[in-house]
Parts: structure tokens; sequence; C-alpha cells
């Protein structure tokens, strides 16, 4: 009865393919998110969407673009792998409005060849 | 957007030992600050979490502190275990940024047996 579930956990391919990964919650949240964590175990925020709405964008090469077919799901498509992709890709979910903490997934190992 | 810095990037103890890890941040409007402990290969998972009307809390052997006006806040751990060994990260949410976390760059503690 995991409450944030991503699939797969292991993603292996080569430079200039297309992937997705999948990420489905069963908490009732409003908010989901993707977070990048890098070499150096910086968590960087990617994408967040509010009730199937994007509300934030950070910095993110257009290759990578996030899919939300209900609230309880948030995928993430990435097209034309780089090298640089290679990271850990959590994706995470809270309530509506702040003083809530994140419910993490188990993690995305995603390594570009 | 906020800023929010993490120190020290790495920190080893000896067992029984207390462990301290000090964030700031720059928004003064943050009002909810959580911790999270990552293990080796696992997802970040809260630990535990102040909001901004409270100046400390705690829970069992580990408290948080919070100071407003300084805007910092610090993680005490007090007789450290080998299995307090792992990545902790601050974050700190700000209304102004739509309740969205900013994550300090982590610590690697080491708890030496």
């Amino acid at each position: 009865d995991t409450a944030v579930s991503q699939t797969p956990k292991y993603l292996v391919t080569q430079m200039g393919n297309d992937k997705s990964i999948k990420c489905e919650q069963n908490l009732g949240h409003d908010t989901m998110y993707w977070y990048k964590q890098d070499s150096k175990k910086f968590l960087k925020i990617m994408f967040s969407y509010n009730n199937k709405e994007l509300i934030i964008n950070e910095t993110v090469p257009n290759r990578f673009s996030p899919k939300s077919p209900d609230k309880a799901h948030l995928n993430l498509h990435i097209n034309s792998l780089e090298l640089g992709d290679s990271a850990v890709y959590f994706c995470a979910s809270r309530p509506r409005g702040g003083n809530s903490p994140l419910h993490f997934g188990n993690g995305t190992r995603l390594t570009v060849t | 957007g906020e800023n929010v810095e993490q120190h020290p990037s790495t920190l080893s103890v000896q067992e029984g030992d207390s462990a301290v890890i000090k964030c700031t941040y720059s928004d003064s409007a943050s009002n909810y600050f959580p911790w999270y402990k990552q293990e080796l290969g696992k997802r970040p998972q809260l630990i535990i979490d102040i909001r901004s009307n409270v100046g400390e809390k705690k829970d069992q052997r580990i408290a948080v502190t919070l100071n407003k006006t300084a805007k910092h806040f610090s993680l005490h751990i007090t007789e450290t275990q080998p299995e307090d060994s792992a990545v902790y990260f601050c974050a700190a949410s700000s209304p102004n940024t739509g309740n969205q976390f900013y994550f300090g760059t982590g610590t690697s503690l080491t708890v030496i047996p």
C-alpha cells in the first residue's frame, strides 16, 4: 500500500532515446512534484502540478514534459535523452496549502549511456 | 525565490555524541521547515518539522530549533547511533512562492561506532 509509487525503479537507455517515468499517489493529495537528484545529492524541483494545472516550471529543458491525466498521477516524459540527464528522479506529493510535508516515491535511477 | 543554505556538508561524530546541522533561509515569509533523512539508495523521509509559530520541537533524540529573526533553523541529534548515518536535508516553504519546498544542499552524517 505504497503511498507514492513510481516506475520503473531503474532505467538504462542510450542517448537520443525517449523515455517515460510514471508516478501515482493514493494519498488524495492535490499537488504532485518531480525532483531531480544529481550525483552530488542536490534535490532540485523540476515541476509541480496542482489539480492538473502546472503551477511551477523551473528552468528545465523543454525535452522534459510532465503529463497528469488526473490528480493521482503525474508522469514525466523525456525526449532526446542526454548524458547529463543521468540522475535519480523522485516523484512527490503533498496536500494543498503550506505547512505540510512532501511524501516522496522511491525514486527512478536513470542512466543514459 | 527562496535560498536555503545548509552546513556542514559532511559531519562525522562518535557514537553517543551529539550532531548539529544548521540551515539559513532568505525569505522572511517562509513558515514551514521540514527535515528529511535519506539513507543510501532510498527516498528522503520526513523526520521532524517545525512551523514558524514555534521556536523548538522535540521528538525523542531529535530536536529542531527555529530563529525567525535570524532566519536560521537547526537540527539536533543527541546520543547518536550508527543507524543515524545518512544524508540530512533541510527545507523551507513560503507562501510567496506557492509553498514550494526549497531544499538545502544536504549534510552527510557519519556516526562512528
